[in-house]
């Protein structure tokens, strides 16, 4: 089945405490995306890659960091989370960044930072 | 930057009533346009995709309408039912690699 798949679906963590969310896809994409979900603002971007060792910061991409060394994997790093980051992560993927193709979503990651 | 707008941002609607959702955008360059489900704690499930070169698409009891020089793009949901409950999102890009969400009209359908 082609899916976006995203580990864990939740997450407990303290301010400080470096972790990271996966995200891998199974679909040949050659785009990925991070998203974050907030009551009120939608979804906005936070990073993207278009293929392996391309990145791009999205709309707010401080305190998070990517990394593309595989096609099929995009993870998503926070160094020191801290409670501002407390949301709801998205992974997608495309067959293309050239947005003539659709978005898949991965079922999301609730985070909270105590 | 590409903004996106959705009006309303909630609705509830009798079952059997045909929904309406709106979605503008400001950026006439739009290379596609996206519609989204979301239900509640889940993610976002593709519903219609329509290219900047398409006036509409349809799937079953969903058409979707893309006028470019407006601006605006036009969910219709014929004939509602409860488990069309959810949060609708569109998105467009008109930027490489970028996509752009409004941030969603939630409906609920009552039986």
């Amino acid at each position: 089945e082609a899916q976006v798949t995203q580990n864990p679906r939740y997450l407990i963590t303290v301010t400080g405490k470096k972790l990271t969310v996966t995200c891998s896809q199974n679909m040949n994409h050659e785009y990925m995306s991070w998203y974050r979900q907030d009551p009120g603002l939608g979804l906005r971007q936070i990073y993207y890659s278009m293929n392996v060792e391309v990145t791009d910061k999205g709309d707010v991409p401080e305190g998070y960091k990517v990394s593309r060394k595989e096609k099929r994997n995009f993870p998503l790093i926070l160094e020191s989370p801290s409670p501002n980051q407390t949301s709801l992560y998205f992974c997608a993927s495309s067959f293309s960044g050239l947005i003539n193709y659709g978005y898949t979503f991965g079922s999301g990651t609730r985070l909270t930072v105590v | 930057k590409q903004e996106v707008t959705q009006i309303p941002a909630a609705l509830s609607v009798p079952e059997g009533e045909n929904l309406v959702l709106n979605c503008s955008f400001t950026d006439s360059a739009i290379y596609n346009l996206q519609w989204f489900r979301q239900d509640p704690g889940k993610g976002l499930t593709s519903l219609l995709l329509i290219q900047s070169s398409q006036r509409e698409q349809t799937s079953g009891r969903l058409n979707a309408s893309l006028d470019k020089s407006s601006g605006r793009s036009t969910l219709y949901i014929a004939a509602s039912q409860p488990g069309d409950s959810a949060t609708y999102l569109c998105a467009g890009g008109a930027s490489w690699g970028k996509l752009q969400f409004g941030a969603g009209t939630q409906v609920v359908v009552t039986p």
